[in-house]
């Protein structure tokens, strides 16, 4: 049993595109995240969900939009892609502080 | 306030060696402390935490690590290190902020072991 599934796992697409990354997680955690990496391996943390609650909004561009249908599934949508958006994005679950990560999204804007 | 300080962003050593991975960390209340590891193309998986206790904690594959406040510092070592040791490591910590356990990560170390 995966406890923290992504889809897709790859997703290449053209600049000004819209695109949804999935996450769902049947550890049956409050808590999720999303995550993004860059090409360096840098992790930034960009929105965190509790509950379906928004709990932590860091700088992203509103472009980027989390939604948090039940407690199981945080989904991210994208619009207008960018060339910068180019990353891994990881979605993760916490129990108390630790954190179980999925196994990653890598999107390609061309 | 918190931050996390990984010192060198890419460590070699020969296998069977000694690994010592730098992590020092700023917190304004007492803090969690974890390595995690990511494998090429894998997400993270938790090597090892710190929360209360004793400060030398163990982990998967012989990794272990020790907390210690005075220095503010939370390294990782392992005795020998295996090929299959390579990969990137990642220290963190969480620390409570306005009701929720607030996680920030440093920037990695890619371990490379040499044959």
């Amino acid at each position: 049993d995966t406890a923290v599934s992504q889809t897709p796992k790859y997703l290449v697409t053209q600049m000004g595109n819209d695109k949804s990354i999935k996450c769902e997680q049947n550890l049956g955690h409050d808590t999720m995240y999303w995550y993004k990496q860059d090409s360096k391996k840098f992790l930034k943390i960009m929105f965190s969900y509790n509950n379906k609650e928004l709990i932590i909004n860091e700088t992203v561009p509103n472009r980027f939009s989390p939604k948090s249908p039940d407690k199981a599934h945080l989904n991210l949508h994208i619009n207008s892609l960018e060339l910068g958006d180019s990353a891994v994005y990881f979605c993760a679950t916490t129990r108390g502080a630790e954190q179980y990560f999925g196994p990653g999204t890598r999107l390609t804007v061309t | 306030a918190q931050s996390v300080t990984q010192l060198g962003s890419h460590v070699s050593v020969s296998e069977g060696a000694l690994v010592l991975l730098r992590c020092n960390y700023s917190s304004s209340v007492p803090p969690y402390l974890f390595w995690y590891v990511q494998y090429p193309n894998q997400g993270l998986q938790l090597l090892l935490k710190y929360t209360t206790g004793a400060t030398l904690v163990k982990g998967i594959n012989g990794f272990e690590a020790e907390f210690k406040k005075s220095e503010t510092s939370f390294h990782l070592t392992k005795p020998s290190a295996h090929m299959s040791d390579a990969a990137e490591y990642f220290c963190a910590v969480s620390a409570a902020s306005g009701g929720y356990q607030k996680v920030t990560f440093g920037t990695g170390t890619k371990l490379q072991v040499i044959p």
